[in-house]
């Protein structure tokens, strides 16, 4: 029972375009979301984070949005630059638990 | 400061044997959560620990076990190993744990083969 999905296993983008990442919950306790970058042999970094109060949070060019009603969240990457290929994840985040997804690779192609 | 660190960083066993990794969190962070990732599955959580306490566990079997030491260094055993526990094993610290508007510090992670 997957209670966070990425759908999208890869993702390839023209460098300069928006990056556009989904992520979608089923379960309602969630109220704080996350999303993590991670390159090949090192672990998960810290991206950017919303909480369920919110609709929107932006830092940079990365901008994650959260749907409630529709349990979806996404993340925009605003130009999208070469450094910006990696796997990203998004985890949900409730009750002392921080259920992940199975990521996306994200491709910036020149 | 130092960030987290995992040892060995890789390793390579049979099956039936068993494997200990160790992680020291960054300093100061008294809560290390233990993950498992293999291809196409994402990050599956293994167990948490707080102040030496196991604070929350997940859907592994009882051949995977941890522990917590009074410097917070965390160290993760898996017995009588199977082919699939062949992953990456991440351990990530942090200052109170898995609530919300805490971040993971994640280590660069074991590579675990089982052969």
């Amino acid at each position: 029972d997957q209670q966070v999905k990425q759908n999208s296993p890869s993702l390839s983008v023209q460098e300069g375009r928006i990056s556009i990442l989904n992520c979608d919950y089923t379960n309602s306790m969630f109220d704080y979301f996350l999303w993590y970058k991670k390159y090949p042999a090192e672990g998960p970094t810290f991206l950017i984070s919303i909480s369920s109060i919110k609709d929107k949070n932006e830092d940079g060019r990365f901008t994650v949005f959260l749907n409630k009603s529709a349990k979806h969240l996404s993340l925009h990457i605003v130009p999208s630059q070469p450094g910006d290929s990696a796997v990203y994840f998004c985890a949900a985040s409730g009750n002392y638990q921080l259920i992940w997804g199975a990521g996306t690779k994200l491709i910036i192609k020149p | 400061k130092a960030g987290v660190t995992q040892t060995p960083r890789y390793l390579i066993k049979t099956r039936g044997q068993q494997v200990t990794l160790s992680c020291s969190p960054i300093s100061g962070h008294r809560s290390v959560s233990w993950y498992q990732q293999t291809p196409g599955q994402g990050l599956q959580f293994l167990f948490e620990y707080f102040s030496e306490t196991q604070r929350n566990k997940g859907n592994f079997p009882g051949r995977f076990s941890g522990r917590q030491f009074s410097n917070s260094r965390s160290e993760m055993n898996v017995s009588t190993l199977e082919l699939g526990d062949s992953a990456l094993y991440l351990c990530a610290s942090s200052l109170g744990g898995l609530v919300p508007g805490e971040t993971q510090y994640f280590g660069p992670g074991t590579r675990l083969l089982v052969l």
